[in-house]
C-alpha cells in the first residue's frame, strides 16, 4: 500500500496563531481527504481535495497532486480547533473508499 | 452530505464475548466501509461491505473474527467476536461517493475487560 506521512506529529498553538500541516504520499492517490477528530472521537470531514485549493472559513487546503502532497492551513486558531488532524487517500489501483490514513497531527490550542 | 448513526456509541465488554455494532445511513449507498482505531493510533480499514455480497476483508482481518452483514443499502453491522483486550478500539463506519466527500459515523468505543 501507499505510505502517508504527516508532519508535524504534534503542534501546540496559542489562540490566534496560524499553522500549516503537511501530508506526503508515497504514490499517487485518489480521493484525498482531510479530517478533524475531536476529543470525543468523532471524525469530521474538512475537505475533499484531490487537487487545487479550497477554503472553508478559517481553514484552507492545497493539494499538489503531481508532487504527491497536501497542506492544511489553520488561521486565527481557536481552542475548538484542538484535536487530531488526519489526511487520507485511496490508492489509484484500489476502490475509492478504501482510505489509507496518515498517523495524524495532534493539535492543542491554548487560550 | 450523509448522516450516519452508529450504535452502541460506547460499551464495556467482557473478554470472550461478542458485540455487534450497527451502522445506519440516511440515504442509499452502494458501499460501506468499516474501520478500527486502536488507542492513540490512526484508522485502519477492516473491510468493505457491499449489499448482496460477502464483505471484502483487508489483510490482517478475517470473517470469523469480524463478521459483517449488509442486508440493504442503508444498513450494516460489524460483529467483534470472542473479544480480547486487544480489541479495545473505536470502530467506525464510513460512506461516500466516488470522487467526493467521505463521511464517518460517530464511532463505537469498545473497552474489553
Amino acid at each position: 500500500g501507499i505510505q502517508v506521512e504527516q508532519s508535524p506529529p504534534d503542534l501546540i498553538l496559542q489562540e490566534g496563531a496560524n499553522s500549516t500541516l503537511r501530508c506526503n504520499f508515497s504514490d499517487s492517490v485518489n480521493n484525498l481527504q482531510w479530517f478533524h477528530q475531536n476529543p470525543w472521537g468523532q471524525l469530521i470531514n474538512l475537505f475533499y481535495i484531490p487537487s487545487g485549493t479550497k477554503q472553508n472559513g478559517r481553514l484552507s487546503a492545497t493539494t499538489v497532486a503531481t508532487e504527491r502532497y497536501s497542506l492544511l492551513y489553520i488561521s486565527s486558531s481557536q481552542t475548538t480547533d484542538s484535536g487530531v488532524y488526519f489526511c487520507a487517500g485511496a490508492m489509484t489501483t484500489d476502490s475509492w473508499g478504501k482510505l489509507q490514513f496518515g498517523a495524524g497531527t495532534q493539535v492543542v490550542v491554548t487560550p | 452530505s450523509a448522516v450516519i448513526s452508529q450504535k452502541p456509541s460506547r460499551d464495556i465488554c467482557q473478554r470472550g464475548t461478542s458485540l455487534t455494532i450497527q451502522c445506519q445511513v440516511d440515504s442509499q449507498v452502494t458501499m460501506m466501509f468499516w474501520y478500527r482505531q486502536q488507542p492513540g493510533q490512526s484508522l485502519t480499514l477492516i473491510a468493505t461491505a457491499n449489499q448482496g455480497s460477502e464483505a471484502t476483508y483487508e489483510s490482517g482481518f478475517v470473517i470469523d473474527k469480524f463478521p459483517i452483514s449488509r442486508p440493504n443499502l442503508t444498513f450494516s453491522t460489524l460483529t467483534v467476536s470472542n473479544m480480547s483486550p486487544e480489541d479495545s478500539s473505536i470502530y467506525l463506519c464510513s460512506v461516500g461517493q466516488p470522487g467526493g466527500t467521505i463521511y464517518f459515523g460517530e464511532g463505537s468505543w469498545l473497552t474489553v475487560v
